[in-house]
This record gives structure tokens, C-alpha cells and sequence, in this order.
């Protein structure tokens, strides 16, 4: 079974500056895809970022960006220059490249402070 | 350029009743979901369809009720609404291609049972 882990329920971080949230999953499988989801107070689920586990190279979309690091089974999600419509809950989500399933962590809140 | 569609965006319910969340997508998406949120727990899977006629349990099936009879629907029924039912609903749906593993989320449904 597959399991995604966030152990940081409430980070804040300063208008402007960098901030990273933590997400680890436990899997057997080789293949697999991991996602950040950001879920702002409008409850609205969007896409922030995606990495495919055999691809090397870490993903970045504009301030984002993420560590993966395939051994360690560590997909952190760092934010540049935190604004503040960057505030909501983050999801970390795996899927395997066999699954139908997608498996989500319990989620990060982020506060950005003006 | 509606994509996922989910009604109602609120109700309320008293223990007992029987109600059918309604998903509908326009993306000809072979999989669709149903999530439910509960502070704490992230988003766990009810149960999901890969296809018209297939229709597959998740990690939290007890208490629903779900039917795929064309691709563009995906209902979600409570035969007999509990308290611990209240939640956030939200439907999901993603192509079968290349770009299978991106999953578009509705705009949730909130659920309170009395």
C-alpha cells in the first residue's frame, strides 16, 4: 500500500521570502508520478506541480519548485518570493504508473504574513 | 469550458435521509472519483470508475453508493445519511492517455448531517 506523509500541519512564512513544505511516501513501486495540489479558502483543488519519479531532474513551475529526492522517497515543495495568494492548504499526492489511485497526505497549511 | 461540475454546493441533511451528489464532466475522461475532506485526514478516496460500467471501491466506501452509466456522470448517493458523513465532497475526473495522471477536481460540495 502506498502512503504520503506531511508532517507539518501549519507553517507561515514572511511576504517575500522562501519557504518549503515537507511531504515523504512509502512505496514499492518504481514508477510513479507526485503531485503538489494547492487548495486556497475558495476550496477550489488546483494543480501547483508535477514530477515523474524516473525523471531526474526536479520540476519547477515559475516560484515553485521541488527537492525530490527518489532514495530518500522525499518530495519537498519550495515557494520563491511567498505572496500573499500564495496562503491555502497544500496537498502532497502520489500515484503509481500501474494505479488507479491517488493518495494524498493530510495536508500543510500555509500562512503568508504581510 | 466547464470541466467538472458538481452539485449542489451545500446541503444539509438530517440523519437518515437519502441524497445523490451529482459530478458531470465534459473532458470525455475515461476516470472519474469521489473524494471526501475531513480536517486532518486530506483527501481520501470513496470509490472511483476507470470507465462506463466499471465502478471500483477506495479506502472509504461504507455508507455510499456509486454508478457510471455514461462517461459524462458519476453520481454519488448516501443511501442513509449519518452524522459522520459530514464532509466535503469533491468529484475528479482525468483522461486514460499521456496525460493520464493529471486529475481535475470540481468545486467541492459541503455536507452537513444533523
Amino acid at each position: 500500500a502506498q502512503t504520503v506523509t506531511q508532517s507539518q500541519p501549519e507553517m507561515s512564512v514572511q511576504e517575500a521570502e522562501t519557504v518549503t513544505l515537507s511531504c515523504t511516501y512509502d512505496t514499492s513501486e518504481s514508477n510513479y508520478y507526485l503531485f503538489w495540489y494547492k487548495q486556497p479558502p475558495s476550496r477550489q483543488m488546483i494543480l501547483v506541480i508535477r514530477q515523474e519519479a524516473y525523471k531526474q531532474q526536479n520540476a519547477t513551475e515559475n516560484r515553485f519548485s521541488v527537492n525530490f529526492q527518489k532514495a530518500a522517497k522525499s518530495f519537498s515543495l519550495k515557494i520563491s518570493d511567498s505572496q500573499l495568494g500564495d496562503t491555502a492548504m497544500y496537498f502532497c499526492a502520489f500515484i503509481s504508473n500501474t494505479g488507479n489511485q491517488f493518495y494524498f497526505g493530510t495536508g500543510t497549511s500555509l500562512t503568508v504574513i504581510p | 469550458n466547464a470541466g467538472v461540475t458538481q452539485t449542489p454546493k451545500f446541503q444539509v441533511l438530517k440523519t437518515g435521509q437519502s441524497m445523490t451528489l451529482q459530478c458531470a464532466q465534459d473532458m470525455n475522461h475515461e476516470y472519474m472519483s469521489w473524494y471526501r475532506q475531513d480536517p486532518g485526514m486530506g483527501l481520501r478516496l470513496i470509490h472511483y470508475s476507470v470507465g462506463a460500467g466499471i465502478t471500483d471501491q477506495g479506502e472509504v466506501p461504507n455508507g455510499y453508493n456509486v454508478s457510471r452509466s455514461t462517461t459524462e456522470d458519476f453520481p454519488l448517493r448516501l443511501l442513509s445519511a449519518a452524522p459522520s458523513q459530514t464532509s466535503v465532497y469533491f468529484c475528479a475526473s482525468r483522461t486514460g492517455g499521456l496525460a493520464k495522471n493529471i486529475q481535475y477536481f470540481g468545486a467541492g460540495t459541503r455536507l452537513s448531517v444533523l
